[in-house]
């Protein structure tokens, strides 16, 4: 199975509205770490926002913030006011703590396009 | 240095050749990541290093692909008898621990390999 899925292979988004980008994950670690990653077309990946698995808010930083379901154990990006420099490929990642030692895993990826 | 480096940034190579790619981590980061990705592809896990633990090379996808860590520092990924799927962008990362938290991943830029 899939350890990180993303559904979404490609978003497109109206500048200066918001977009939600999917992302659910499988562990049997109570212990893990949930993170978003960008990749503009530049090529490096550019860290935004990290969530624990006992993190009892959903994180937020600055226009991004976390919708961290762990029931349905989802992990859905939401960046608000869209800007034309938000276009870029964003991934994201999960930490399982104990299981495998601290290996990441990747989901294959979000393409967002903003529109002006 | 400010960040993760990595060297060449772009090297192209005939099949069955060898080729090593260079990853300087932040100063101080115990933890070291070899990722690599293909052409419109997320990030597939190679090995990952954590101070002087014995790295986990799970990810690595043949003998044909090997790493080091010298002096808890710098890395080497080498590539023995390049094929041309081996053809990919490859990432290091380093993070200031391998532990629970937000131990985030900062990237280099890459080195682009292409195997002729």
């Amino acid at each position: 199975a899939q350890k990180i899925t993303q559904t979404q292979p490609g978003m497109f988004v109206q500048e200066k509205e918001a977009v939600t980008l999917d992302c659910t994950y499988d562990t049997s670690d109570p212990s893990y770490g949930l993170f978003w990653y960008k990749q503009p077309s530049s090529g490096e990946m550019i860290f935004l926002i990290y969530q624990g698995s006992y993190d009892q808010q959903n994180a937020t930083e600055g226009r991004y913030s976390l919708n961290f379901q762990k029931a349905r154990k989802s992990a859905n990006l939401v960046i608000s006011a869209s800007q034309l420099g938000d276009s870029a490929m964003y991934f994201c990642a999960m930490r399982e703590g104990r299981r495998t030692g601290n290996q990441f895993y990747f989901g294959t990826g979000t393409s967002l396009t903003v529109i002006p | 240095g400010a960040g993760v480096s990595q060297s060449p940034s772009n090297k192209v190579t005939e099949k069955g050749k060898d080729v090593e790619l260079r990853c300087d981590p932040i100063s101080g980061h115990t933890a070291l990541y070899w990722y690599r990705q293909s052409l419109g592809q997320g990030l597939e896990f190679l090995i990952y290093f954590q101070g002087n633990s014995a790295p986990d090379k799970s990810g690595l996808p043949s003998d044909r692909f090997s790493a080091e860590r010298t002096g808890g520092s710098v890395s080497t990924l080498t590539i023995q008898r390049t094929q041309q799927e081996d053809s990919a962008v490859y990432l290091c990362a380093s993070s200031l621990w391998a532990g629970q938290g937000n131990n985030e991943q900062f990237f280099g830029p890459g080195t682009r390999l292409t195997v002729l």
